[in-house]
């Protein structure tokens, strides 16, 4: 099956500091979405990303389907970016669904 | 930001009820996808629907869980006989196509089956 690896599985960073989350996928992927879960459960939309670098505010997206990697760079932390950020792989097989990673925690500190 | 409707919000039943969830997609937005995401924190593909179709579902949804998107009505998950290891944040996202579009998520129904 589908196996979306993120890490790392979590991440304390003092306010200011930057975050290079990292997701990797096991198979050919149409594109790449980035998640943002809060504390509670409802899921936010960051990024859908099929390749290359897109930006949208303090996050960049970068998605290298060849080579079944992405990440997401979070810069200038605030206390407020804590929470799960999720990666989730479309695969290309012509139906849009997801298969997500686990997450990454982060937790920005003061 | 999202306007997708989940209701209830909180969900328990016991062992071998039926539990029932709704959602209400964005407007306009004709692709809608139920996941389900357990305490471990792994997310589950469970079904979509274009319209009133189901495109594709897990095998696990074909055996006991049931849904449906009529037309003018709120879509619905359906799980004809609670087990314990269903309790779990059921998620529902819809889209405006199959294509690059994002999927915008609901708040969730948290299920706890006793």
């Amino acid at each position: 099956g589908q196996q979306v690896q993120q890490s790392p599985a979590s991440l304390v960073l003092q306010e200011g500091e930057n975050a290079e989350l990292q997701c990797n996928f096991s198979s050919t992927a149409t594109r790449l979405q980035w998640f943002y879960q809060r504390p509670g459960g409802s899921l936010v939309s960051l990024l859908s990303n099929p390749s290359g670098t897109k930006h949208t505010g303090r996050l960049t997206s970068t998605t290298v389907t060849k080579e079944r990697r992405g990440s997401l760079h979070i810069s200038s932390s605030q206390i407020t970016d804590s929470g799960t950020y999720l990666c989730a792989m479309e695969p290309d097989t012509g139906y849009q669904n997801f298969y997500f990673g686990k997450g990454t925690s982060l937790t920005v500190i003061p | 930001n999202s306007k997708v409707i989940q209701t209830p919000r909180y969900l328990v039943k016991g062992q071998g009820q039926k539990a029932k969830m709704r959602c209400i997609p964005e407007k306009g937005h004709p692709v809608v996808f139920w996941y389900q995401q357990n305490k471990n924190n792994e997310f589950k593909f469970l079904i979509n629907f274009q319209n009133q179709e189901v495109l594709q579902q897990i095998d696990m949804t074909e055996k006991r869980f049931s849904a449906e998107c009529p037309s003018n009505s709120p879509c619905s998950l359906e799980i004809q006989s609670s087990e314990a290891g269903d309790s779990a944040l059921y998620l529902c996202a819809s889209s405006q196509d199959w294509g690059q579009d994002t999927q915008y998520f609901g708040p969730g129904t948290r299920l706890l089956v006793l």
